[in-house]
């Protein structure tokens, strides 16, 4: 499986866009990149997914150049609810392999 | 109900106790899996069920038995665990039943039960 490597953690204010962006060097032709976003003591939750180019859903965007080996999760003006650990994660079937996360904390 | 459910959402026991996790998936998916998360570590897979048939078993150690009797319903059974083990444990759900590369399987996770092992 692709290994991801994503900073550790970053500090943004409300209102702000925040990119995360996150490697995977060794992706596989059939792999998908998938981002997740945990609370404390939550689960983590699925934000967005995608396969090449950009994705948009009503959370976030996901930019992905033509080689793959990396991706951008886009947060349009975050707010204070938006604190959380992020994850980019390589999917291809079951085996999914959660890296630790980008600390997203978000100030007033 | 909805998504996915563990109980309980907390559990406090002793070493040479036998307790048991409970999850339900109210989703229809066909993959079910079990997760660690300790402090300040990454989620670790522990244990995956596709169609009620286990495939995946994350070198776990035989102190923790898991059970799919149904797509819908996993347990996590525990007994004579050590203080070590004590953290979240993350069920989830896939709506894929299929191991095959290139399958999109987002997964859908429950709130977690909080274990502490004295």
């Amino acid at each position: 499986l692709a290994k991801t490597t994503q900073p550790i953690s970053m500090d943004s204010y409300e209102g702000q866009e925040v990119n995360i962006t996150c490697s995977h060097n060794n992706i596989a032709t059939n792999d998908y990149i998938t981002w997740y976003q945990q609370f404390p003591s939550q689960g983590p939750r699925f934000i967005i997914q995608g396969y090449k180019t950009k994705v948009t859903n009503e959370v976030a965007s996901l930019f992905i150049p033509a080689d793959r080996k990396s991706s951008t999760l886009s947060l349009p003006r975050v707010s204070l609810s938006d604190t959380a650990v992020y994850y980019c994660l390589v999917t291809g079937g079951f085996k999914t392999i959660f890296g630790a996360g980008t600390r997203l904390f978000v100030k007033a | 109900e909805t998504g996915v459910t563990q109980t309980p959402r907390h559990l406090v026991m002793g070493m040479t106790n036998k307790k048991s996790l409970k999850c339900e998936q109210h989703l229809g998916h066909n993959a079910m899996y079990w997760y660690k998360q300790s402090a300040k570590k990454p989620l670790e897979l522990m244990f995956v069920y596709n169609f009620k048939e286990q495939t995946e078993n994350n070198s776990v150690p035989s102190r923790f038995s898991p059970e799919c009797p149904n797509s819908s319903h996993l347990f996590l059974h525990l007994h004579t665990l050590q203080p070590e083990d004590s953290a979240l444990y993350l069920c989830a759900s896939s709506q894929e039943g299929l191991a095959e590369a290139g399958v999109r399987d987002t997964q859908y996770f429950g709130p977690g039960t909080r274990l502490t092992v004295l």
